[in-house]
């Protein structure tokens, strides 16, 4: 079974520039969770998805932070315009619909300079 | 709001049990408690899940009390490649009234 996919791996971009990040989850699994992962610290939930509609953004920063899932399946986290802060690895999960086990992919480590 | 409190770090030597407690004073009824383990430049990775009592697999053993207030995850006979941090989740994912917090984790340490 393929895990949960997200590209880029990397990226490197100066503060006001736009990012995108893609995420692909397993299949079948109808829960999608974005995270945003900064050095020493936990996981951080920006937003989750059941299928195409959103169940948590409450700590998404949506003066900059965007997501979608369009069509319940693939999805993607926009920042615009980025800041120093930003500098993290955002992280996408996926679950099971009423499933409480996720499963992360590697994340998009982001460095805004 | 769940929210849980794990050491900072603990150190270990191969062949050694490990345990490690997680407190979640606010522990909702529906709430699961889920233990995941996480190296660096990965996403965390599923380890083991309980409600209440004992749950054990292939990897760990995860220990609730009867209040459910505390959890303790066992790492029996520990090698080298358990050098990582375990996080220790406290939740409902399907519920909008159990939100989803990692806490900062334990880094765990294992030494020859």
């Amino acid at each position: 079974e393929a895990g949960v996919a997200q590209s880029p791996r990397y990226k490197i971009i100066e503060k006001r520039q736009s990012v995108a990040f893609w995420c692909n989850p397993i299949s079948g699994h109808a829960t999608l969770y974005w995270y945003q992962q900064i050095l020493g610290q936990g996981p951080k939930l920006l937003i989750q998805f059941q299928n195409n509609g959103v169940v948590d953004d409450s700590q998404l920063p949506k003066d900059r932070f965007s997501a979608e899932r369009l069509k319940g399946v693939d999805s993607t986290l926009k920042i615009q315009p980025a800041k120093l802060e930003d500098s993290a690895v955002y992280l996408c999960a996926s679950s099971t619909e009423g499933g409480n086990i996720q499963y992360f992919g590697a994340g998009t480590r982001l460095s805004v300079l | 709001l769940a929210k849980t409190t794990q050491p900072i770090s603990m150190d270990s030597y191969e062949g050694q049990e490990v345990n490690i407690t997680c407190s979640h004073n606010n522990i909702a009824t529906n709430d699961y408690i889920t233990w995941y383990q996480q190296f660096p430049s990965q996403g965390p990775r599923f380890i083991i899940q309980g409600y209440k009592t004992k749950v054990t697999n292939e990897v760990a053993s995860l220990f609730i009390p009867a209040d459910r207030k505390s959890s303790t995850l066992s790492l029996p006979r520990v090698s080298l490649s358990d050098t990582a941090v375990y996080y220790c989740l406290v939740g409902w994912g399907g519920s909008s009234a159990s939100k989803i917090i990692f806490g900062s984790g334990t880094r765990l340490s294992i030494r020859p």
